[in-house]
């Protein structure tokens, strides 16, 4: 069965861009979340959708937003790109949000904002 | 906040068993206790799971003590391949994949 996989695998952008990362989850997974790994902050939650739900959402602001469409591939946005933007991008899947359902991360995606 | 406490970093000599504490004493009972580790610059791996019971995969051993207020990993025989940072992980709660990394334990594995 094929793992989490996440496109684009590196990206380079100039601020004021934005940027769409996708993230397909393992074949029958349903529950989607994101985060974000900076060397200052390490990893950090962004959110989790579930059945095109977000059900929950991290510390950020509303410069970054996703989404997760009916196949439960999901896809997060960030608009107006900072430099501190710059940072590892973790997709991860699960069968349902649930304390005993394990999360499988992807191998992320690498921004860079110059 | 991350509710686990994990020493920063260890060492351990290759074929040897290496066993990394955590601590989570305001761990709730229906809380998992979840362990990935993180090979510089890919995603976290799951390595083992549990919620009460000690537990043991292909990967790993997990030791929860009898109050659930801590737990060890064990790698039975570490190898250079299993250096890593390590993270100890409390799943927030029952109904959500919300994961709070802590800074995790970075295990060194030498010759």
């Amino acid at each position: 069965k094929a793992g989490v996989t996440q496109t684009p695998r590196y990206l380079i952008k100039t601020r004021g861009q934005q940027v769409t990362l996708s993230c397909s989850p393992i074949s029958g997974h349903r529950s989607v979340s994101w985060y974000q790994q900076t060397p200052g902050q390490g990893l950090q939650f962004l959110f989790e959708y579930f059945s095109e739900t977000q059900r929950n959402k991290g510390n950020f602001p509303g410069r970054f937003s996703g989404r997760q469409f009916s196949n439960s591939r999901s896809e997060m946005n960030v608009s107006t790109l900072e430099l501190g933007d710059s940072a590892l991008y973790l997709c991860a899947s699960s069968l349902g949000p649930s304390g005993g359902k394990t999360q499988y991360f992807g191998p992320g995606t690498r921004l860079l904002v110059l | 906040d991350a509710k686990t406490t994990q020493p920063t970093s260890m060492d351990c000599a290759e074929g040897r068993a290496a066993n990394l504490p955590c601590n989570h004493s305001t761990i709730s009972g229906n809380e998992y206790v979840y362990w990935y580790r993180q090979i510089h610059s890919q995603g976290p791996q799951y390595i083992i799971h549990g919620l009460k019971n000690n537990e043991t995969n292909e990967m790993a051993s997990l030791i929860i003590t009898e109050d659930r207020k801590s737990s060890t990993l064990i790698l039975p025989h570490a190898t250079l391949r299993d250096t890593a940072v390590y993270y100890c992980i409390v799943r927030v709660g029952e109904h959500t994949d919300k994961l709070i990394f802590g800074t995790g334990t970075r295990l060194q594995v030498f010759p």
